[in-house]
């Protein structure tokens, strides 16, 4: 069974600091999906990245990154120089697909909140 | 505008009086699915859809049903609500399946409250 690990529940960081969300997943698939969301207090849900199981290298989007390290089955987020805006629940997701199926997993979140 | 609309977005119900909570949307999606959120728990998948007609059990299935009859349609129903039903739900969809799996687009939630 595919399972999603946040341990953070909550992390408070002083703006413009660095700060890295965790994400451990399991999965017996070969072949899977991971994604990240973002869920600002006004509550939408907000894709912001995908990745396959065949592609580990690395992604930088702005002042967003993301370390995928299938040695160690975690997909990591880091926001450098945190901002206000940032504040905000992250949920890491696992998607995999098998027989024409195809089912998602989400964690439990990460409570980001930026200090001004 | 592509979207993913719920309807109603707040709903206050007794144990046992069926409700459904209606998403639709208009991007041509063929996956559609249904979460819940509590506090502490995340998101939790119910049920998703690959295509019309077809449709299978998420996580957590007890207690609901869906149906999708069109491509566009992905109803919730709630036979009979119980308050353990109480929840945030938000509707989903994206495109294909098959051999890639790609992100959702959700819809902005419905809030149900079983009394």
């Amino acid at each position: 069974a595919q399972k999603v690990t946040q341990a953070q529940t909550e992390i408070s960081v002083v703006e413009k600091e660095d700060v890295t969300l965790d994400c451990v997943y399991e999965t017996r698939d070969t072949t899977y999906y991971l994604f990240w969301y973002k869920q600002p207090p006004s509550g939408e849900l907000v894709f912001l990245i995908r990745r396959n199981s065949f592609d580990e290298q690395n992604e930088i989007s702005g002042r967003y990154s993301w370390n995928f390290q299938k040695s160690t089955s975690s997909f990591n987020f880091t926001i450098t120089a945190s901002q206000v805006v940032d504040s905000a629940v992250y949920f890491c997701a696992l998607s995999e697909e098998w027989a024409g199926y195809q089912k998602v997993t989400f964690g439990t979140g990460t409570k980001l909140q930026v200090i001004p | 505008e592509a979207q993913v609309t719920q309807n109603p977005r707040y709903l206050i119900t007794v144990t046992g009086k069926k409700l459904t909570v209606t998403c639709s949307q208009n991007m041509n999606h063929e996956y559609m699915s249904w979460y819940r959120q509590d506090p502490g728990l995340g998101l939790r998948q119910i049920y998703y859809s690959m295509n019309v007609e077809v449709t299978d059990k998420g996580d957590v299935p007890e207690g609901y049903k869906v149906s999708r009859k069109e491509k566009r349609n992905f109803p919730l129903i709630l036979e009979s609500p119980s308050p353990n039903q109480t929840s945030l739900y938000f509707c989903a969809s994206s495109r294909g399946g098959g051999t890639s799996n790609y992100e959702q687009y959700f819809g902005p939630g419905t809030r149900l409250t079983v009394t």
